[in-house]
């Protein structure tokens, strides 16, 4: 397919509670990149794979946040627990090979209450 | 980190009218991006530039990737009213991908 696909496009939850995003990336791209963007602000990257290996978490609070991509396709983002200032869109993209232009998925707008 | 400055952060525009918004970064990247991004959707990739000097078209939109490799401009042309969204500039080093603040363009009909 030649988009990126993500679900659920809107997520609303309690404080404490665990949340799952889910990306497809577009067919035969090798690299896969979750981003959070806060409302007024462009998007700044949490994780970056590498067919099914992580290349770059280094932003990505691992104490409550995990990605995998088991198979080296489709990923998936989890925050356990949630809190209150993970309210944001995130936005998974993928790119054919590390450097070359990334495409953006529809994006899931996640609302912690 | 890496910072790309963006600017205008916001423009107000009467249909037809022509618009320049650029981005400036103290750091040197390998590509240009410029993105749109709509409400309550992800951003989409408009122009990509990949050589120091390069100007490229895609319809009413010209992107030039700046000489220094610190900048980068985008231009559109005849505004309509569907051009109304963010767009964002996104420098590419590596493989990481850094993005400036936005620019908000209005277009009155």
């Amino acid at each position: 397919e030649a988009e990126v696909a993500q679900s659920p496009r809107y997520k609303i939850t309690e404080k404490s509670q665990a949340v799952a995003f889910w990306c497809d990336p577009i067919s035969g791209h090798a690299t896969l990149y979750w981003y959070r963007q806060i409302l007024g602000q462009g998007p700044e990257l949490l994780v970056q794979f590498q067919d099914e290996s992580v290349v770059d978490d280094s932003q990505l609070p691992k104490d409550r946040f995990s990605a995998e991509r088991l198979k080296g396709v489709d990923s998936t983002l989890k925050i356990q627990p949630a809190e209150l200032g993970d309210s944001a869109m995130y936005l998974c993209a993928s790119s054919l090979r590390a450097g070359s232009e990334q495409f953006f998925g529809p994006g899931t707008r996640l609302t912690v209450l | 980190g890496q910072q790309l400055n963006q600017s205008p952060q916001s423009m107000f525009i009467q249909e037809g009218e022509d618009v320049s918004m650029n981005c400036t970064s103290s750091s040197i990247f390998n590509t240009w991006l410029w993105y749109k991004q709509d409400p309550g959707e992800g951003p989409v990739l408009l122009i990509a530039l990949y050589k120091a000097g390069e100007l490229t078209s895609n319809g009413r939109l010209t992107a030039q990737f700046g000489i220094t490799r610190k900048d980068s401009f985008l231009n559109i042309s005849a505004s309509i009213p569907s051009d109304v969204g963010i767009y964002f500039c996104a420098g590419l080093s590596g493989s990481r991908l850094t993005f400036g603040e936005g620019t908000q363009l209005t277009v009155n009909p």
